[in-house]
């Protein structure tokens, strides 16, 4: 089984729909969680950091956090096409494994006008 | 701040030559890690360093791989001899301690072996 797994995709989703961005993990000692967007030919770039369960806002995203079900997920509401990119899960296994960051293969999200 | 600072951007080389990459990690960090990305497989950890020690270099796919951080704002990666399979975009990132875990990536090297 692998740390960390999202939903393969490609998504794709009209211009001011809700897109939904599902993450598992693997370990329940997982104490950190990240959303990194990477637009294609760049760096994955820090959007939503999350450490506790519940919903998490920050404009038009939201994370939420079950720890119970060892679930992450990421919702972007009002989709503009610019929010077209890959998504990578990260989960940080701080207490075991020193800061270790696991990524997710990434969902790719393509937001049509 | 300006960031992880990683160098050179892009990086063409010929099989068998020596590929040195460079990374500057955010000032007061503490941890910095190394990832190369592919088509194939995707973002993967080749080695992390904690205050300048390497913790895990189990992903560090063979001996022609070596890294070193000889101080807190200065890492390397270096390939010798490099070969093709090697071309790979390499993230540089760092994070810092206690409740800022939150990584942060450097623009990366685009190497390219022929």
């Amino acid at each position: 089984q692998k740390e960390v797994e999202q939903n393969s995709g490609p998504l794709s989703v009209p211009e001011g729909a809700i897109a939904s961005l599902n993450c598992t993990y693997s370990d329940r000692g997982s104490q950190s969680f990240f959303w990194y967007r990477q637009y294609s030919g760049k760096s994955p770039e820090l959007i939503m950091s999350i450490y506790s369960n519940g919903d998490k806002e920050d404009g038009r995203f939201t994370a939420q956090l079950n720890k119970a079900s060892q679930y992450v997920s990421l919702l972007i509401r009002d989709s503009q096409p610019s929010d077209s990119a890959t998504y990578l899960c990260a989960v940080n296994r701080r207490s075991s494994t020193l800061g270790r960051l696991y990524f997710g293969r990434g969902t790719q999200l393509t937001v049509w006008p | 701040d300006a960031g992880v600072i990683q160098s050179p951007r892009h990086e063409v080389t010929e099989m068998g030559q020596e590929v040195t990459l460079r990374c500057k990690p955010i000032s007061g960090h503490d941890y910095l890690f190394w990832y190369r990305q592919t088509m194939m497989r995707g973002l993967e950890l080749l080695i992390y360093f904690n205050n300048n020690v390497p913790i895990d270099d189990s992903g560090m796919p063979e001996d022609r791989f070596s890294a070193k951080m000889p101080n807190a704002s200065f890492s390397t990666l270096k390939i010798q001899p490099s070969e093709p399979r090697d071309s790979a975009v390499y993230f540089c990132a760092s994070s810092g301690q206690g409740t800022n875990t939150e990584a942060f990536f450097g623009q990366g090297t685009r190497l390219t072996v022929v």
